[in-house]
């Protein structure tokens, strides 16, 4: 039930966009997104909750379309602090488990 | 400061040497979790916990125990480790289970020889 996220892996320019996709293949009830920099434990980002929500976080948000089991994260005009691994996660059924996207590896060059 | 701690942070052992990884927490958090982390493979839930003496399998909890006898406190136990769960482990918390943001600790490097 793991989550997929694209791209596995996005080199940016300061100042650029991106975007990250995560999808299921089973209903997502929520999705929660969080950041990983190296050598560092993951800090929460944001969750969405229902579906067609949209969320913004200083200049990244997200949006969650239920009904295609998909999430994408926008970042946009992205600063070199923004580099690091995104991960989308998602509860199962119950809420009881939890289930982490595959990564997606993010560096903001100069 | 709100916290979640694990001890120790590096650990190199080898095969069979029972060892416990300890966590805890101080936000009063009833859900908690031990997620593996390997490259290629992200965070794995390990097993979770809903509240003191309430815990179940996530999704790779072959070779691992649990307990929880404290609100605050989630060990992690290996009684015969092996060299496949050589890992990156992370504790984590949230106030209750459901939709909410968990709270990692800062993670344990395992080694097994």
């Amino acid at each position: 039930q793991q989550p997929v996220q694209s791209p596995q892996a996005v080199i940016l320019r300061e100042g650029e966009d991106a975007v990250i996709n995560c999808s299921s293949s089973k209903a997502l009830y929520s999705v929660h997104w969080y950041r990983q920099k190296h050598g560092e434990a993951p800090v929460f980002l944001m969750i969405l909750l229902k579906g067609g929500e949209q969320k913004g976080h200083e200049k990244i948000s997200a949006s969650f379309n239920e009904k295609k089991q998909q999430s994408s994260l926008y970042l946009t005009a992205s600063q070199l602090s923004y580099s690091g691994t995104y991960f989308c996660g998602t509860e199962g059924k119950t809420g009881n488990q939890f289930y982490f996207g595959t990564g997606t590896s993010l560096t903001v060059i100069p | 400061e709100a916290q979640v701690t694990q001890n120790p942070r590096y650990l190199i052992t080898v095969t069979g040497k029972k060892l416990t990884v300890t966590c805890s927490q101080n936000m009063n958090h009833e859900y908690m979790s031990w997620y593996r982390q390997d490259p290629g493979l992200g965070l794995r839930q390990i097993y979770y916990s809903m509240n003191v003496e309430v815990t179940d399998k996530g999704d790779v909890p072959e070779g691992y125990k649990v307990s929880r006898k404290e609100k605050r406190n989630f060990p992690l136990i290996l009684e015969s480790p092996s060299p496949n769960q050589t890992s990156l482990y992370f504790c984590a918390s949230s106030k209750g289970q459901n939709y909410n943001e968990q709270f990692f600790g800062p993670g344990t490097r395992l080694t097994v020889l």
